[in-house]
């Protein structure tokens, strides 16, 4: 299984300003993901992560508000921008095997934006 | 759109009584499908998933699914819950649609009285 370790962990942040979230993987792994998960609610797939090319975003996130990085196989970074109260979250980073897709997760940061 | 609904939103139970969660899947094509567990104040992990083969599988912690294929659904069971199963419940659909993509249900709150 990989390990993932995000950071920061939680935050509180200020409306208007961005947080950038990074996240490790312990392994070179194929495919990563960003998602959402607002507070009673599923997880909602922001993107995928793609390496040395563009994040593939899901319908209602753009690339100006959740620009992604993805220099290598083993590292992402999500930013959220110009925050405002709605984006209040846990934003999970995560990975999957290729061959079966099973997902593995980091333990998320939760972010509150005041 | 391909979606995931799971029945339930909250389930409460007694020590020892069966759970039995449903969760169904829109999508015509070939999938893989999750069931994910978050207990409180975790990250998610897996609890069992289903590729191909025998469409009843076992997962950890005495967690079995069928995956019923004319019906769309994948339920999870358990014959005796324990208090230590209480925790958060994700069904996941992994689809390829020229790459992969994970999709989850809305989750199930399961609360197991002692």
């Amino acid at each position: 299984s990989a390990v993932i370790s995000q950071k920061p962990s939680r935050d509180i942040c200020q409306r208007g300003t961005s947080l950038t979230i990074q996240c490790q993987v312990d392994s070179q792994v194929t495919m990563m993901f960003w998602y959402r998960q607002q507070p009673g609610q599923s997880l909602t797939l922001i993107a995928t992560a793609n390496q040395g090319s563009e994040a593939t975003y899901e319908s209602g996130f753009v690339i100006d508000k959740f620009p992604i990085s993805r220099p290598n196989l083993t590292f992402s970074t999500l930013t959220v921008s110009n925050m405002s109260p709605e984006d209040s979250s846990i934003y999970l980073c995560s990975s999957q095997r290729p061959e079966n897709t099973e997902a593995f997760f980091g333990q998320g940061t939760r972010l509150t934006v005041v | 759109a391909q979606s995931v609904s799971q029945h339930n939103h909250h389930v409460i139970l007694s020590e020892a009584a069966s759970l039995e969660l449903g969760c169904n899947y829109s999508y015509g094509g070939t999938v893989n499908l999750f069931w994910y567990v978050q207990y409180p104040g975790q990250h998610l992990q897996l609890l069992l998933k289903y590729f191909s083969g025998d469409p009843l599988v076992k997962g950890i912690k005495g967690f079995e699914a069928e995956f019923i294929k004319s019906k769309f659904s994948f339920n999870l069971r358990k014959p005796s819950v324990q208090w230590s199963d209480t925790a958060e419940y994700f069904c996941a659909v992994t689809l390829n649609t020229g790459g992969f993509k994970t999709i989850f249900g809305a989750g199930t709150r399961l609360f197991v009285k002692a």
